[in-house]
């Protein structure tokens, strides 16, 4: 079994669609990461939770600690949203990812 | 630099060769993390650098797997006695502490032939 759980694997939406990507966990963690890769293979960090919400730009990150389940939101979606977007938890001394999601935004 | 940077960015090599990879984080940056991520996979972590100091080793693969940070900056992973399941990308990330998001560099691509 994974430690970390993604879904949908892969997404394809229309421009301009509201997207949720979600994440379950089955450790504990001192925070959770999401990630963006882009088709070229580079990583960028969006967002660090260890509870809450937090929101950048179109781009909104959530987290329950208790039902141990974070989500991504993006309003607005644009093609250039494309790209694999990565959970990843911190247990504390170590990080375990989730398989990632594939998201296609078409014009 | 500007950002995280990686040496080099691709590598090939013999199954059986030692190879050093090195990561240069950010300046000031006291947090340094070791990734890798092989074709087709997810990412898996490494090994994770607060200072000169790595508290837990176990992520790493095998024994055949070091890596050491000098000096707070630099941070080298060496693999000894390459084989073909090491090919890879190799990532590096740092950040300004354990409570920020974390910078990634480019990465290694290894090709263990």
């Amino acid at each position: 079994k994974n430690e970390v759980e993604q879904s949908p694997q892969n997404l394809t939406a229309q421009e301009g669609e509201f997207i949720t990507i979600n994440c379950s966990y089955s450790v504990g963690i001192s925070a959770l990461h999401w990630l963006q890769q882009h088709p070229g293979g580079g990583i960028v960090s969006l967002f660090m939770l260890s509870s809450g919400k937090k929101k950048h730009g179109r781009l909104i990150a959530t987290i329950n600690i208790q039902e141990k389940h974070s989500s991504l939101h993006i309003t607005a979606s644009h093609p250039r949203d494309s790209a694999v977007y990565i959970c990843a938890v911190n247990t504390g001394n170590q990080f375990y990812f989730g398989t990632g999601t594939s998201l296609t935004v078409i014009p | 630099g500007a950002g995280v940077s990686q040496s080099p960015s691709n590598k090939v090599t013999e199954k059986g060769k030692d190879v050093e990879l090195r990561c240069d984080p950010i300046s000031g940056h006291t947090a340094l993390y070791w990734y890798r991520q092989s074709l087709g996979q997810g990412l898996e972590f490494l090994i994770y650098f607060q200072g000169n100091s790595a508290p837990d080793k176990s992520g790493l693969p095998s024994d055949r797997f070091s890596a050491e940070r000098t000096g707070g900056s630099v941070s080298t992973l060496t693999i000894q006695r390459t084989q073909q399941e090491d090919s890879a990308v190799y990532l590096c990330a740092s950040s300004p502490s354990r409570a920020i998001g974390q910078f990634f560099g480019p990465g290694t691509r290894l090709t263990v032939l």
